[in-house]
């Protein structure tokens, strides 16, 4: 069964680095997507990518983040300047149809920063 | 942002029993969808409700769609060890992309 694949598992880095989050949705799949859970709290939304362009974003998803798909597989998730604040399980996940509909979510990288 | 509010927040039940979850919010939601996350994974799609007052069964899951749109139930029957987890359900409002989640219900199972 095709599924959403997300490298690496765990990412520890130190507070002020930049790290990049890396995502390969599944191949038919138009819309992409970026949420986060911090530890005991609920997953929340950052940025949805349609197009080559992002269709949306919370206010969390501020200059400091960005999204990029290099290439036909691979869909990135980059953070700047890492804060504390940062770490927390960020889930890709890929539909096929219009908006946020049958969403899939790969496994998570849990990124640390110290 | 369109807050869910999802009960209980834990339940630990024994084998065979039966339960239900909720969802409910003072929002209306153009759909609502349930998923599974289990320790370590991404959520899961279980099942999406579209239209107020829909059920959708799938297997010993029964979803229930509230009719002004803004709640929903899940039900299992005979629950079991495998159902263990942590249930979240997720709004979608008329526009946007974005889905909204709730805290979710932590599920045990015990034999």
């Amino acid at each position: 069964e095709p599924e959403v694949t997300q490298t690496p598992s765990h990412q520890v880095t130190q507070m002020g680095q930049e790290v990049i989050l890396r995502c390969v949705p599944i191949s038919n799949h138009l819309y992409f997507y970026w949420y986060r859970q911090i530890l005991g709290q609920k997953v929340e939304f950052l940025v949805s990518f349609y197009n080559n362009e992002i269709s949306e974003k919370s206010e969390i998803f501020d200059d400091q983040f960005s999204v990029e798909r290099p290439d036909g597989s691979n869909f990135t998730l980059k953070i700047r300047s890492t804060k504390l604040e940062d770490s927390a399980m960020y889930f890709c996940a890929s539909s096929e149809g219009l908006r946020n509909e049958k969403l899939f979510f790969g496994s998570g990288t849990q990124l640390s920063v110290l | 942002t369109q807050l869910l509010e999802q009960s209980p927040q834990f339940l630990s039940i024994q084998e065979g029993e039966n339960l239900t979850v909720y969802c409910n919010s003072s929002s209306v939601f153009s759909s609502l969808q349930w998923y599974r996350q289990e320790p370590g994974e991404g959520p899961v799609l279980l099942v999406t409700v579209v239209t107020g007052g829909e059920v959708k069964k799938l297997k010993r899951l029964t979803f229930q769609f509230g009719d002004a749109r803004k709640d929903s139930s899940l039900h299992i029957t005979a629950a079991q060890p495998g159902d263990t987890g942590l249930y979240l359900c997720a709004g979608a409002g008329f526009s946007g992309y974005a889905l909204n989640f709730g805290k979710g219900t932590s599920l045990l199972v015990t034999p």
